[in-house]
């Protein structure tokens, strides 16, 4: 099966940067992914990464080492909407196709 | 934009009963999904679907069912509700493309069983 672990809980302030690790046990691997959601919303995606190395999207940026089983989402000048539970997932095969295990999430809390 | 609609937004039953939870899609996505959503657990996934009348269990199957008789619909059914199936439950879909095939999500239906 998948394992996956991330931190519970991360509280940063307005403005800094926080890094939100993750590190996984897969049988068989593709990529990793992260996901965003509010509370009472839905989670939307936020990054993918397939190959080693770091991904950039305005603000956010995600990292990968396959070799270390391990990734990360950086979140840049935090703003108070930043504030938000993100899960990381990993894609696997499963029988020909693709499953995604998500991880616990790590609520992240943005203080002035 | 991908609309992913759950029939209900809250919902609250009874031990016993037989409950239906809709998924509707309007992207034409291959792939279809149900996770139930609990404190300090994050997302489980309950059943998929990449084919119409295709389903394959996942990690908590036990106690529900599902059905897609249709692309675009994709029906969880707790047979008999138990109260340790009070939970969010969100239904998500993929194109398909491969890997790092994003999810879209619906709202979710939040059960409660009496």
């Amino acid at each position: 099966g998948q394992s996956l672990e991330q931190p519970s809980e991360v509280t940063a302030v307005e403005g800094a940067i926080v890094q939100i690790n993750c590190t996984y046990q897969t049988s068989g691997f593709y990529g990793l992914s992260w996901y965003q959601q509010h509370d009472g919303g839905a989670p939307t995606f936020l990054s993918y990464n397939g190959l080693d190395g770091l991904e950039e999207t305005g603000r956010f940026s995600s990292f990968l080492s396959r070799s270390d089983s391990y990734g990360y989402l950086l979140l840049q000048e935090l703003q108070m909407k930043d504030s938000a539970s993100y899960f990381c997932a990993v894609s696997t095969p499963s029988g020909g196709y693709q499953k995604v295990t998500f991880g616990t999430g790590t609520k992240l809390q943005v203080i002035p | 934009d991908v609309k992913v609609t759950q029939s209900s937004r809250y919902l609250v039953k009874r031990t016993g009963e037989k409950v239906f939870l809709e998924c509707v899609q309007d992207m034409d996505h291959e792939n279809m999904f149900w996770y139930r959503q609990d404190p300090g657990l994050g997302l489980r996934l309950i059943y998929f679907s990449y084919d119409v009348k295709m389903k394959e269990k996942g990690d908590i199957p036990e106690g529900y069912s599902v059905s897609r008789e249709k692309k675009e619909r994709f029906s969880l059914i707790l047979e008999s509700a138990s109260t340790n199936q009070t939970s969010m439950y969100l239904c998500a879909t993929s194109p398909g493309t491969g890997e790092g095939d994003t999810q879209y999500f619906g709202p979710g239906t939040r059960l409660t069983v009496l």
